[in-house]
């Protein structure tokens, strides 16, 4: 099946640090989201991408939705300690069936106060 | 709203049991989906709905039944369950337009099979 290949792994920096994760797919997407989750709880959604080239922020978080449709990229500015967590992406896929959103493995953030 | 719910939040089973796990939204949502997330794994979708009596399978639906009798709920069935279904699933909504696909998650269930 489609995957999503996502980078970092895991990620340790200090409180003020600017942060880039990205998600790259084999395949076309149709839409991208990024979410959050934090420890014993559901992911939460970030920011919703559905147009190729888009960029859009959600307070210190800034996403695009890359030109050739197979990649995504968020960005965190001025990281605070309450920015950990895991940071997933999703897309949804061209064929498949665009109701089967496919994630990513999750980048995993440590900010150090 | 209370968004989407989900009982029981943690529940230890042995081989061979079964069980339901409850997954209910308030959003009027059509679209509902069910996870499974084991480390390392990320969220894989095992079953997932359309609309009320409408269900299809997902990445890994082996093990696992559903079926959605009305909008709200959305119950996920372990018939017999198996050590590799230990894991901590996750049941979401969402409008399922054709422009909006911003799934909304329960707070999950922690299943432990032993």
């Amino acid at each position: 099946g489609q995957q999503l290949n996502q980078s970092p792994q895991s990620m340790f920096i200090q409180e003020g640090e600017d942060v880039s994760m990205n998600c790259t797919s084999s395949s076309i997407f149709n839409t991208w989201l990024w979410y959050k989750q934090e420890p014993g709880e559901g992911p939460v959604l970030l920011i919703a991408l559905y147009k190729a080239g888009e960029l859009t922020s959600n307070g210190r978080l800034t996403a695009q939705f890359g030109i050739t449709r197979k990649d995504s990229f968020l960005n965190i500015s001025a990281s605070i300690p309450s920015d950990v967590g895991i940071y997933f992406c999703a897309g949804s896929p061209t064929q498949g069936g665009s109701e089967k959103l496919v994630f990513g493995k999750g980048t995993k953030l440590t900010v150090n106060p | 709203n209370a968004g989407v719910t989900q009982t029981p939040k943690f529940q230890v089973l042995k081989t061979g049991q079964s069980m339901t796990l409850q997954c209910a939204q308030d959003m009027n949502h059509e679209y509902m989906s069910w996870y499974r997330q084991d480390p390392g794994m990320g969220l894989r979708l095992i079953h997932y709905s359309v609309g009320a009596g409408i269900t299809d399978q997902g990445e890994v639906p082996n093990g696992y039944n559903v079926s959605r009798s009305t909008t709200e709920d959305f119950p996920l069935r372990l018939l017999s369950a198996a050590p590799s279904q230990t894991s901590v699933y996750f049941c979401a909504s969402s409008k399922g337009t054709a422009i909006s696909y911003e799934q909304y998650f329960g707070p999950g269930t922690r299943l432990t099979v032993t």
